[in-house]
């Protein structure tokens, strides 16, 4: 799976757009990238995946570069209840007989300010 | 709606006690995980299964056991309970289409004493 790299933290004012960069500059052809959060004494909570378009659902959008080398996620409008570690994890579909396990990094922290 | 739920979400047991951890989904998720949460560790993935009567381990599956009778349960056993199984730990399922797409329980905060 292809490494990623992310800032450790980031601040974000409360009603404005926060954007969360990664980086997977070994990323296969054939990787997704998918992004999770965790808020604080909860369990992971999905988020969204993309493999080369950029995507949007309720929850954020997802920018990927046309190298792939980068994405970037875009919560919209945040909120105090956004305050959470997002994760950026790049997986193959269906990895060969391997398990289907997350590997979650450090991930970055972002605090949204009232 | 459908959910994932654990429980108990607070277990304090003794060191050499058998425990068991429950997890519920009612999404009919094929995939079910379980992972343990540590400072310093990340998520860790301790057993899997893919459907009913399939379990796999995971990179710490040393110590802990899990059974799969049902689409619905895959329940945790840690046999004898030691000190460094105080953890947190999370049961998480997905669909046999989209395997990394993962839906995560509350957790259960488990200490060993």
């Amino acid at each position: 799976d292809a490494k990623t790299t992310q800032p450790p933290s980031m601040d974000c004012a409360e009603g404005r757009a926060a954007n969360l960069p990664c980086n997977h500059s070994t990323i296969s052809g054939n990787e997704y990238v998918y992004w999770y959060r965790q808020i604080h004494s909860q369990g992971p909570q999905y988020i969204i995946h993309g493999l080369k378009n950029n995507e949007t659902n309720e929850m954020a959008s997802l920018i990927i570069t046309e190298d792939r080398k980068s994405s970037t996620l875009i919560l919209p409008h945040a909120t105090l209840r956004d305050t959470a570690v997002y994760y950026c994890i790049v997986r193959a579909p269906n990895s060969g007989g391997s398990n289907y396990k997350l590997t979650f990094g450090k991930g970055t922290l972002l605090t949204v300010n009232p | 709606d459908a959910e994932i739920t654990q429980s108990p979400r607070h277990k304090i047991t003794e060191t050499g006690r058998q425990v068991t951890l429950a997890c519920h989904q009612t999404w009919n998720h094929n995939n079910m995980f379980w992972y343990r949460q540590d400072l310093g560790h990340g998520l860790r993935l301790i057993h899997y299964s893919y459907g009913v009567q399939d379990t796999n381990k995971g990179e710490v599956s040393d110590g802990y056991s899990v059974s799969r009778s049902n689409t619905e349960d895959l329940p945790l056993t840690l046999e004898s309970a030691a000190s460094s199984q105080t953890s947190v730990y999370f049961c998480a399922s997905s669909d046999h289409d989209r395997p990394h797409e993962q839906y995560f329980g509350p957790g259960t905060r488990l200490t060993v004493t």
